[in-house]
């Protein structure tokens, strides 16, 4: 199947800085890409949906000023967190659709683990 | 929300089959899927069935489907090692927004 890559795969920032997480389709051009929040035990909740060239759309609750989404190009979107806290330490996943497969699957990301002290 | 639930552990022995159940709430769900992650890997789809549909079978795999209870299970048969992983439940209504189960993890003792 197609490859998402992230980077990195994990980070710890010290609390009020920006982190910057990368999602990329490796072989094939992502036209959507999702960004999902996973805790611990916890089902993946869906925080965005990018489309490539146009604004992300925010799930219910997810603070877009907090929560940067840029899908620049078809094989790149990035996921800033701006002024990280403590409670914004999770697992992030992304995953991408576009690249054809059974009912334009979605391919995922392998995650980012990011800790904020 | 759409909610979907499904056990978080499930410990077979090799080469006896494993049964994972999830139920989910929104009766417009139209496609369900099973998803494996492995340890440093992304979800990777398993399989997946429409509504209407009550049962798929891929090799190992059989997945069944109750509409009626909102019922879904995985069935692989003859359990390997390499079986070993989280086994994640999702379903949605236009094969685009997923929603997802928190994951069943496989532990497979020889």
């Amino acid at each position: 199947g197609a490859v998402v890559s992230q980077h990195p795969s994990w980070v710890i920032c010290k609390s009020g800085t920006s982190v910057k997480i990368e999602c990329r389709s490796l072989d094939f051009q992502a036209t959507t890409m999702f960004w999902y929040r996973q805790f611990p035990k916890q089902s993946l909740m869906l925080m965005a949906t990018s489309n490539e060239g146009s604004k992300a759309t925010y799930e219910q609750g997810v603070e877009k000023d907090k929560f940067l989404i840029n899908h620049a190009s078809l094989t790149l979107s990035t996921l800033t967190v701006t002024s990280a806290h403590p409670e914004d330490s999770s697992f992030y996943i992304c995953s991408a659709r576009g690249g054809g497969g059974i009912n334009n699957e979605q391919f995922f990301g392998p995650g980012t683990r990011l800790t904020v002290l | 929300g759409e909610d979907v639930e499904q056990s978080l552990f499930l410990s077979v022995r090799e080469g006896d089959s494993s049964v994972i159940n999830c139920t989910y709430t929104d009766s417009s769900s139209t496609y369900l899927y099973w998803y494996k992650q492995e340890p440093g890997a992304g979800l990777q789809l398993l399989t997946y069935i429409f509504s209407n549909m009550d049962m798929k079978q891929d090799q190992r795999l059989t997945v069944l489907l109750n509409k009626k209870d909102k019922h879904l299970s995985l069935r692989i048969a003859d359990t390997q090692t390499g079986d070993s992983a989280i086994y994640f439940c999702a379903e949605s209504e236009n094969d685009y927004k997923l929603s997802f189960g928190a994951g069943t993890t496989v532990t497979v003792r020889a």
